[in-house]
């Protein structure tokens, strides 16, 4: 089937280091690639994303590229804070075919 | 505050039993989906309809259905409830027909649990 498999499931990192985390998909139809953060008992939310035409974006701390030809994307954060410690997941979308990451867990620790 | 409400916030029930979630979109979003999330676990997709019309399927089991009103408001019907079937329910909306058409807004969550 069409999957998306994130790594790693776990991630722990001192505070100023920085965070990678990488998801890879199987559907070449897939033309949007958004991240969502869920915080400890919260919704998730987007907090960045990128589309099939595009090869990196950034937002301040935050960065996600995207290889189509490799059908794999990275979420990067830098400078990382304790705040940033969260689930983050990935998503490979492509109209009606929505398929998320499991998730990244990140400890940002002080 | 994403602008999508969902209640109840918790429920707790007996197995056999059915329960309904209920979902209200962002003013505007035409678009709700349903996701599943156990405890430590990834968000499973269920079930999409747009403006009132069912548009995509997941993972959902056929004791589950769903269905979205006139006024765009959806619920999730869950029936012959199993201990497994515990979990995190989220609704999200859009504004769009597809889910590459741009952010999606998720609800606070109904966490159900099954005894």
């Amino acid at each position: 089937g069409e999957n998306v498999e994130q790594h790693p499931s776990t991630l722990s990192v001192q505070e100023g280091d920085s965070a990678v985390i990488k998801c890879t998909y199987s559907d070449s139809a897939s033309n949007y690639f958004p991240w969502y953060k869920q915080e400890l008992g919260k919704r998730p939310q987007l907090i960045i994303d990128i589309r099939s035409n595009v090869g990196e974006k950034k937002d301040q701390r935050i960065a996600v590229t995207l290889n189509k030809t490799a059908k794999h994307f990275s979420l990067h954060i830098t400078e990382t804070q304790p705040e940033d410690s969260a689930v983050y997941f990935c998503a490979a979308i492509q109209l009606i075919r929505m398929r998320f990451g499991a998730g990244t867990r990140l400890t940002v620790k002080p | 505050d994403s602008g999508v409400t969902q209640t109840p916030k918790h429920l707790i029930t007996a197995t056999g039993q059915r329960v309904t979630l209920r979902c209200s979109p962002r003013s505007g979003d035409l678009s709700v989906y349903w996701y599943q999330q156990s405890l430590d676990q990834g968000l499973q997709f269920l079930i999409q309809y747009y403006n009132g019309e069912e548009r995509a399927k997941g993972n959902i089991l056929e004791r589950f259905s769903a269905q979205q009103f006139p006024d765009l408001h959806s619920e999730l019907n869950l029936s012959s409830l199993e201990l497994g079937d515990s979990a995190l329910y989220f609704c999200a909306s859009s504004v769009g027909r597809g889910g590459n058409t741009g952010e999606l807004f998720f609800g606070e969550g109904s966490r159900l649990t099954v005894l």
